[in-house]
């Protein structure tokens, strides 16, 4: 668990706020992902990045911002949120993008939106 | 489409009694299947993933999954379970071609409680 880093691991944020997701993966993987996890539901992924390129925007709406600056780092730039975005955000690495890379996922944020 | 079904959304189990967590799968072509287990208030740990060749996969902390294609199932077991394997597990599935559009799609997660 310690080879994806995350934080903070909690963040409580009022809807006019501006905060940002941080992950650090130490595995020297090529893709990078945000998902989201709510509770009774199936995990939702946001954007996958592959070699710093965003290669999937998961119909998110545009209050999440992604950003890759390299690859062993990601962001998640939030603005003006809402209740319902509530939620513990994943964030996750592979070596690539084939089939049979497994997914190493970090501790999570726990955001919640006031 | 792909899709994972877990049907129980709890597994209660004796420690020490054989345990299994059941996952069905639906997917193009040949299928790639993960188990994940999530901690509380932790991320998802990898426990084991079925590629291709044997289809009893060993995994971490014990815990053994049997890829089946006529059933199309990838049920999670261990032989005897420990108190602290209670968590959140989830199954996983991919079909057999790369890129971004291949997503992992994730079940639901069943909830294992073991008994002391």
């Amino acid at each position: 668990e310690t080879g994806v880093t995350q934080t903070p691991r909690h963040l409580v944020m009022g809807m006019t706020n501006k905060k940002s997701l941080k992950c650090e993966q130490h595995l020297g993987h090529n893709a990078m992902y945000w998902y989201k996890q709510s509770a009774k539901k199936p995990l939702e992924l946001m954007f996958v990045y592959s070699l710093e390129e965003r290669v999937e925007n998961n119909s998110v709406p545009s209050r999440f911002s992604p950003e890759c600056p390299n690859s062993s780092h990601l962001f998640l730039h939030l603005h003006t949120l809402q209740p319902e975005d509530s939620a513990l955000y994943l964030c996750a690495s592979s070596q690539g993008l084939a089939g049979t890379d497994t997914q190493y996922f970090g501790p999570g944020t726990r955001l919640t939106v006031l | 489409a792909q899709s994972v079904a877990q049907p129980e959304d709890q597994v209660n189990v004796a420690e020490g009694n054989p345990l299994t967590v059941k996952c069905t799968y639906s997917v193009s072509g040949n299928p790639y299947l993960f188990w994940y287990v999530q901690y509380p208030n932790r991320g998802l740990q990898f426990l084991l993933k079925y590629i291709t060749g044997d289809n009893l996969v060993k995994g971490s902390y014990g815990f053994e999954a049997e890829f089946n294609k006529s059933q199309t199932s990838f049920h999670l077991k261990k032989p005897s379970a420990l108190v602290s394997d209670s968590a959140l597990y989830f199954c996983a599935v991919r079909g057999s071609y790369g890129g971004a559009t291949n997503k992992l799609i994730f079940g639901t997660g069943t909830l294992l409680a073991v008994q002391p």
